[in-house]
């Protein structure tokens, strides 16, 4: 248990949904992250949040929308998904943005029909 | 931009034994830290070892060792007296110190699948 927990766990969704995937850290760190898992593919940075504030987004899709409440939490709300958005989607956490190591969640496997 | 290669897309190795999982990275950087992470079929991301560039000790924890070669931009782990635990996918990954650079993230490689044999 690295501290960083994530639901739901699993998630099928239809193109036409609207989903929210929920990040949560009582580490005290100031700085959350979304990733993209997919299969033969190195983790894809999609959002970075420090001090609630977004500092980094890597040409992701309008349909994936983060909201960063406070501190602890980070959310990813989904729209309109393509069937080619299915992919393990991980949170992770970092005291700071310089050198620090991330504490991961355990992801949320998203597909969409 | 940063770029992570692990060559070897699959390891497998007799229990007890000693494994070496290979890294190499592009960077124009001088400082910058690098990672190795572990992700068990539980899918949850756990750091292995941390090894920062201006170190030139290489960083030990336990049985997992680094070999850091920052000239030729090579960080292999070593992974010794192999246990049925230590199954799982391995991902090298490097992380600039530069300010603001640092909101880049990891920067991962594809990962290896290490299997053991028991």
């Amino acid at each position: 248990e690295t501290g960083v927990t994530q639901t739901p766990r699993h998630l099928v969704m239809g193109m036409t949904n609207k989903k929210s995937l929920k990040c949560e850290q009582h580490l005290g760190h100031n700085a959350m992250y979304w990733y993209k898992q997919s299969a033969k593919k190195p983790l894809e940075l999609m959002f970075v949040y420090s001090l609630e504030e977004r500092v980094e987004n890597n040409s992701v899709p309008s349909r994936f929308s983060p909201e960063c409440p406070n501190s602890s939490h980070l959310f990813l709300h989904l729209h309109t998904l393509q069937p080619e958005d299915s992919a393990l989607y991980l949170c992770a956490s970092s005291l700071g943005l310089r050198g620090e190591k991330l504490f991961f969640g355990s992801g949320t496997q998203l597909s969409v029909l | 931009a940063q770029t992570v290669t692990q060559s070897q897309p699959e390891m497998s190795v007799q229990e007890a034994e000693t494994v070496t999982l290979s890294c190499t990275y592009d960077t124009s950087e001088s400082d910058y830290y690098l990672f190795w992470y572990k992700q068990p079929p539980s899918r949850q991301m756990i750091l292995v070892i941390r090894q920062e560039a201006y170190k030139q000790q290489n960083a030990t924890e336990n049985r997992f060792s680094v070999n850091f070669q920052k000239a030729a931009k090579s960080f292999s782990l070593k992974i010794s007296d192999s246990q049925l635990g230590d199954a799982a996918m391995y991902f090298c990954a490097y992380r600039s110190s530069l300010s603001g650079g640092g909101a880049d993230g990891l920067t991962f490689g594809k990962g290896t699948h290490l299997i053991i044999q028991p």
